[in-house]
């Protein structure tokens, strides 16, 4: 399917458990975004990554980590869960004129994780 | 740093009314601006953005945004509302073409019939 997909759509997990989200795009976009979505937060950006190979911080990049061998996939790993990265997840792909905030970022359905 | 703010957490508005969304950015010059809706149980769609050029931005679904820089506000809004307009809306402001865009807290939408 054409577009930015991602899994699990749901996750309960439990606290010190590793567990990765996965984020696939077939449009090739260079750039890619993960964001955590909390009540009374808003959306604020764990990581990015400008191309394959390339990833950098965002907001709230403490405890994750984030891996793109291929341009399509984006994989955030929380590598030992925690209460407080109970969220929804959203990953989103944008194109690569201009950079980062100048195109249309496309967001994915979003993963409901709960860490227990 | 760059921040962007949206003094409504919740707003009601009846069917058919005018519709006004609040967003105000924290930044000395002129900064790239976006609307996003997010539908229940959705990702986030765009509705709309500003780069440069005509302050006033046609957006999709009937939406339009006016940049103002003197009051660094870019406020969203919709002539006559509709019952699938119910949803969140978020403001969001990226500094220049290289930074990362910054999203606001939301405006929740709710419409009476």
């Amino acid at each position: 399917d054409a577009g930015i997909t991602q899994s699990p759509r749901y996750k309960i997990t439990e606290t010190g458990r590793q567990v990765t989200l996965m984020c696939h795009q077939t449009w090739s976009h260079s750039y890619m975004f993960w964001y955590r979505q909390d009540l009374g937060h808003g959306l604020r950006l764990i990581y990015y990554s400008a191309a394959a190979d390339i990833t950098d911080k965002g907001e709230v990049p403490d405890g994750y980590v984030v891996s793109r061998s291929k341009t399509e996939n984006f994989p955030l790993t929380l590598e030992s869960a925690t209460r407080s990265q109970t969220s929804v997840y959203f990953c989103a792909s944008e194109g690569l004129a201009g950079g980062p905030g100048t195109d249309t970022q496309y967001f994915g359905p979003g993963t409901r994780l709960t860490v227990l | 740093a760059q921040s962007v703010t949206q003094p409504d957490i919740h707003i009601t508005v009846s069917e058919g009314a005018s519709l006004e969304l609040r967003c105000n950015y924290s930044y000395g010059a002129t900064p790239y601006l976006f609307w996003y809706v997010q539908s229940p149980g959705q990702g986030l769609q765009l509705l709309l953005k500003y780069f440069s050029g005509d302050t006033l931005v046609q957006g999709i679904k009937g939406f339009e945004a006016e940049f103002k820089r003197s009051q660094s506000s870019f406020n969203l809004r919709k002539p006559s509302v509709h019952w699938s307009d119910a949803a969140e809306y978020f403001c969001a402001v990226a500094v220049n073409r290289d930074d990362k865009i910054i999203f606001g807290k939301g405006t929740r939408l709710h419409i009476l019939p």
